[in-house]
């Protein structure tokens, strides 16, 4: 069985510094998904970004990238000129590609992210 | 844009009674999703459906179960509610086409306590 590790409970960023949460996985598939979702305190969580395991290019979106190291099984997401409103807890999430059409997700514990002013 | 949209987001009851959490999404998806979410132990998947009155088992489906007699609403039902149950609990919804990534588009989450 597929498995997510976020070893970071708590993390904390100066407003405008960078930022790198760790996630972790272990799987013996070759294809998947990767992802990064956001949740806002007392608001909805939100995907961040995605990888599909066959791109070796790291995804960005914005402000927001990732580094995905395969054979480590590791996808850290790096978040650059950190904002306040990027105060959230992140999660960490794993897509087998096999999985068939209900794409169900396996979750990291999350980790909580402060931004400080 | 997408939503998806959860009766309460905060519930109080009492041990032993039955409790209803509706989820409705507007976007057609097939596929909805029941998770609870706990400090420590993030989101763990209760049951999911992919279809009207089709539902399968998550990981932690004891002390639950579900109904989909529509394509846009999912209820997640505590036959007797206990306390153990008291926890966060996010509905989520998705398209079922592979190359659409199936990202998953989350309610606002009810948080429920069961005294």
């Amino acid at each position: 069985a597929q498995t997510v590790t976020q070893s970071q409970p708590e993390m904390s960023v100066q407003e405008a510094e960078t930022v790198t949460l760790s996630c972790t996985y272990d799987t013996s598939e070759s294809d998947y998904y990767l992802f990064w979702y956001k949740q806002p305190p007392s608001r909805q969580m939100i995907l961040v970004i995605r990888q599909e395991a066959y791109k070796q290019q790291n995804a960005t979106e914005n402000r927001f990238s990732v580094n995905f190291q395969k054979a480590a099984k590791s996808f850290s997401l790096k978040i650059s000129d950190s904002q306040l409103g990027d105060a959230a807890m992140y999660f960490c999430a794993y897509r087998s590609y096999s999985g068939g059409a209900t794409n169900k997700l396996i979750f990291g514990t999350g980790t909580l992210l402060a931004v400080q002013p | 844009d997408v939503k998806v949209t959860q009766s309460s987001r905060y519930l109080v009851k009492r041990t032993g009674e039955k409790v209803f959490l509706e989820c409705v999404q507007d976007m057609d998806h097939e596929n909805m999703f029941w998770y609870r979410q706990d400090p420590g132990l993030g989101l763990r998947l209760i049951y999911f459906s992919y279809d009207v009155k089709m539902k399968e088992k998550g990981d932690i489906p004891e002390g639950y179960s579900v109904s989909r007699e529509k394509k846009e609403r999912f209820s997640l039902i505590l036959e007797s509610a206990s306390t153990n149950q008291t926890s966060m609990y996010l509905c989520a919804s998705s398209p079922r086409d592979r190359e659409l990534y199936n990202e998953q588009f989350f309610g606002p989450g009810t948080r429920l306590t069961v005294l």
